[in-house]
């Protein structure tokens, strides 16, 4: 199974700052033969469904705004917040779905202050 | 608008069965994959089975693999899994999600139901 192991496990920033969280694969989750990174991120509030926000490790997916964005490759990858919002306090989730089980990182709980 | 509605959850002893319900519209069910995804409560989402979209690929997490059945009816739209043998460890809120990719990789969720909660106490 390719694990992920998110970090920080938390984290409080101040309004209109940037967070950054990262995400690390046991493996690759690079594919060469169609140079792509099958990462995703998700963002979760109390009470709802995940909802993804990034795909392909960079992939900003519809409607999603562009003060969220993703980087890395290989087994390094990192979601970036910047100038954040007080709607964005929630916890986020990366996984990757290269190879089933597509699993998930364990979480960071993202505050706003 | 893609549209994902589950149903069937409740509480059931350890033992038991249930089967859970997903009903998919605004979308084009029959040309999508789709995933049962579980989380339990404080916990990150788990994902459980895939089926791909016209029922001929389908897997399962180690954790329910003889145990729980992934199914679809693309005639009416509709998702199924069936769990038995339930366990204290299976209680969840269960989330339906459509499969975002083609091809043979799991792919990922781009939308999800609002779940529902099972509950396996006795």
């Amino acid at each position: 199974d390719i694990v992920m192991t998110q970090s920080p496990e938390s984290l409080t920033v101040s309004l209109g700052e940037r967070a950054t969280i990262n995400c690390k694969s046991s493996q690759s989750v690079f594919y060469n033969s169609n140079d792509k990174n099958y990462l995703a991120w998700y963002q979760q509030k109390p009470g709802q469904p995940p909802k993804v926000l990034i795909s392909w490790a960079s992939n900003r997916e519809s409607g999603v705004p562009d003060r969220f964005s993703g980087s890395g490759s290989g087994t390094d990858f990192t979601l970036t917040i910047s100038s954040l919002q007080a709607e964005d306090a929630a916890v986020y989730y990366c996984q990757q779905y290269y190879k089933t089980p597509p699993l998930f990182g364990q979480g960071t709980k993202l505050e706003i202050k | 608008q893609v549209q994902l509605v589950e149903s069937g959850g409740g509480v059931v002893q350890p033992g038991g069965s249930l089967r859970l319900s997903c009903r998919a519209s605004g979308f084009m069910f029959s040309d999508y994959g789709m995933h049962w995804v579980r989380q339990a409560p404080g916990k990150a989402p788990e994902w459980v089975a895939s089926i791909w979209f016209d029922g001929t690929n389908i897997y399962y997490s180690d954790a329910v693999r003889g145990r729980f059945t992934i199914s679809r009816d693309n005639s009416n739209n509709m998702l199924h899994l069936q769990m038995h043998s339930l366990r204290a460890e299976d209680t969840a809120v269960y989330y339906c999600a459509r499969r975002a990719i083609f091809g043979t990789a799991p792919g990922y969720c781009d939308f999800w139901g609002q779940g529902t909660l099972v509950t396996v106490s006795s």
